[in-house]
């Protein structure tokens, strides 16, 4: 069975300091891979998608970036934190035959000080 | 543009007491909707999907039922464990958002004993 990793759970990082956080996941081969933020009052927001390695789609313009060096390993990065960077962030996976089905991670909680 | 509005924000149940929750949602051509279920601190946990206009999944005390213009989350006789956030997604054919998930910003469900 497919299982998805993300680590750390939880993150505290000072103001400008540099972020990197990790999301593998398992039983798959050519997963389409998801980064989403969720902050308190909002809805799920989608940052990053790929469809393969090095193939990286942005949706909204901010600080963060994401790589996928393998095929089943998505990375989220930063350079410098805001502190508007605070929030819970989500990795999903979805096969690339099966329409929409998107399966989460359990997360990464990030406060930025 | 395309949009999700869930409502109510929160509901709080008694124990046996049903109740709906909706998902309104404005699509360029609706590609699949989605129910998800997410615990305090964990990813989001895949419930259903629906495809098309008069389709019902059921599971449990659960039933997503399907609209042009909306979805219904029916609980029936809910029980303290079922207290949750919903969250309700949908997929586009087209448009800028196309194959990616839109999410609401969920109904936090509380159900007491």
């Amino acid at each position: 069975s497919q299982t998805i990793h993300q680590w750390p759970a939880t993150l505290v990082q000072p103001v400008g300091s540099p972020l990197s956080l990790e999301c593998t996941v398992e039983g798959t081969s050519n997963p389409n891979l998801y980064w989403y933020r969720q902050a308190a009052g909002r809805g799920l927001q989608l940052l990053f998608y790929s469809v393969g390695i090095g193939q990286i789609s942005s949706e909204v313009p901010q600080n963060l970036s994401a790589s996928r060096p393998q095929d089943r390993q998505f990375i989220l990065s930063s350079k410098k934190l805001l502190l508007s960077d605070s929030g819970f962030y989500l990795c999903a996976w979805s096969a690339k035959t099966a329409l929409g089905f998107q399966y989460f991670g359990p997360g990464t909680r990030l406060l930025v000080l | 543009e395309d949009q999700v509005t869930q409502s109510p924000e929160a509901l709080r149940l008694q124990e046996g007491e049903s109740s709906s929750l909706n998902c309104s949602y404005t699509v360029s051509g609706l590609r699949g909707l989605f129910w998800y279920r997410q615990d305090p601190g964990k990813g989001p946990e895949f419930l259903f999907t629906l495809y098309s206009a008069g389709e019902e999944k059921e599971k449990e005390r659960l039933k997503a039922t399907l609209t042009k213009k909306e979805s219904f989350l029916h609980i029936t006789a809910p029980k303290p464990e079922d207290s949750a956030t919903y969250l309700c997604a949908v997929q586009a054919y087209y448009g800028g958002s196309q194959g990616n998930l839109i999410f609401g910003k969920g109904t936090k469900l509380s159900v007491k004993p």
